[in-house]
């Protein structure tokens, strides 16, 4: 019954590698967010969507893209890795309706060796 | 440097004590909201502070505004050993559509 969950924990991968995490609500909220927190806990969002619209930090490399197959799917999907896109990655949703408190999912740490 | 940036960035406190954090920003906001985050683990929503509010209370946590100041303050009272964690603060402004933007965190050490 999580409300927002997200595959895998763990990513350990090598540079130049092309991978992908998932994420998942239940909680029927109508946008997703993905952000990054660096090494000094700085959270920085990459991306908001919902069905309508995908709204793009710009300054995020275009080697990060997200995927949505329904309402309740937003996958990162990461080209190329470097050694720093090592990172927490934490999915979240909400509904903006009700002023947008977010729902974090458990996040994903992704080591690039 | 960023909207929403937390001062102290850290506090060491015993139990019983309060634990006062505080948060400033540069542009317009909706709403101000505090998250904790515990060591390894996602964010949690604490409490959502409206622009046209001063105060809010949620059980130990009272949040103040200053939109005048573009600041904002998160006091918990009678911390407790489990309320040590990070606490974020994340503002809400209508150019940024639904996205948060959030401070570098406080981290809070409360020694039982």
């Amino acid at each position: 019954d999580t409300a927002v969950s997200q595959t895998p924990k763990y990513l350990v991968t090598q540079m130049g590698n092309d991978k992908s995490i998932k994420c998942e609500q239940n909680l029927g909220h109508d946008t997703m967010y993905w952000y990054k927190q660096d090494s000094k806990k700085f959270l920085k969002i990459m991306f908001s969507y919902n069905n309508k619209e995908l709204i793009i930090n710009e300054t995020v490399p275009n080697r990060f893209s997200p995927k949505s197959p329904d309402k309740a799917h937003l996958n990162l999907h990461i080209n190329s890795l470097e050694l720093g896109d090592s990172a927490v990655y934490f999915c979240a949703s909400s509904q903006v309706s009700l002023h947008n408190e977010q729902f974090f999912g458990p996040g994903t740490r992704l080591t690039v060796l | 440097s960023q909207q929403g940036e937390e001062d102290p960035q850290a506090l060491s406190i015993q139990e019983g004590e309060n634990a006062t954090m505080n948060c400033s920003y540069k542009t317009s906001i909706n709403n101000l909201q505090w998250y904790r985050q515990n060591s390894g683990r996602g964010l949690v929503h604490l409490i959502l502070i409206r622009s046209n509010e001063r105060e809010k209370h949620s059980g130990r946590l009272r949040v103040t505004l200053d939109t005048s100041k573009k600041s904002s303050s998160l006091l918990i009272t009678a911390s407790r050993a489990a309320d040590t964690a990070s606490y974020f603060c994340a503002t809400a402004s209508n150019n940024a559509g639904n996205m948060l933007t959030f401070g570098g965190g406080t981290r809070l050490m409360v020694k039982p």
